[in-house]
């Protein structure tokens, strides 16, 4: 099984600011997913990012909005851009591991005044 | 595009009672299916994971099983406790994963 940790656990944030969250994996894992979730509701895939090229986006979320770095094979980020309060969500940092089994890392529960 | 449903959306029982979670898919090509817990504001912690060759995995006091002909699987848990009391997700991977609704389950002291 893999180990994520994530930085910051939660914040508040004023409209027009960005966030940045860090994801920490405890082995090296080629693939690396960024989901929201909105309050009451499941799990949507923002994107995936592999190490060495750029993430690749779901439909209805883009780049400008929320950039992503993956550095190397334990690390990534998501930046929240030009915040609004319907960016409040808890966001969420998984991986693929053995077996192709999805772990998650325990969320980042964002709120926008 | 496969979709994943989970009935009931949520569930409220007394402590020590027998329980299903069921879940459905529509595209019967999957990888495998995998079920979450998960608690409010937190991630998800996996509980079993089931490939699609499997019919059922089992863990302590919860066992699933997949039907993929029908595109089904169920969670059961025995002896429900309190701490069990969590969103339960259902998610399928075929090229990607989806995720169902979840099912809301509260037990009951």
């Amino acid at each position: 099984s893999a180990v994520i940790s994530q930085k910051p656990s939660r914040d508040i944030c004023q409209r027009g600011t960005s966030l940045t969250i860090q994801c920490q994996v405890d082995s090296q894992v080629t693939m690396m997913f960024w989901y929201r979730q909105q309050p009451g509701q499941s799990l949507t895939l923002i994107a995936t990012a592999n190490q060495g090229s750029e993430a690749t986006y779901e439909s209805g979320f883009v780049i400008d909005k929320f950039p992503i770095s993956r550095p190397n094979l334990t690390f990534s980020t998501l930046t929240v851009s030009n915040m609004s309060p319907e960016d409040s969500s808890i966001y969420l940092c998984s991986v693929l591991g053995g077996y192709n089994e999805q772990f998650f890392g325990p969320g980042t529960r964002l709120t926008v005044l | 595009k496969q979709e994943v449903t989970q009935i009931p959306a949520a569930l409220s029982v007394p402590e020590g009672e027998n329980l299903v979670l069921n879940c459905s898919f529509t595209d019967s090509a999957i990888y495998n299916l995998q079920w979450f817990r998960q608690d409010p504001g937190k991630g998800l912690t996996s509980l079993l994971l089931i490939q699609s060759s499997q019919r059922e995995q089992t863990s302590g006091r919860l066992n699933a099983s997949l039907d993929k002909s029908s595109g089904r699987s169920t969670l059961y848990i025995a002896a429900s406790q309190p701490g069990d009391s969590a969103t339960y997700l259902c998610a399928v991977r075929t090229y990607d994963m989806r995720f169902g609704a979840g099912t809301r389950l509260t037990v009951k002291p």
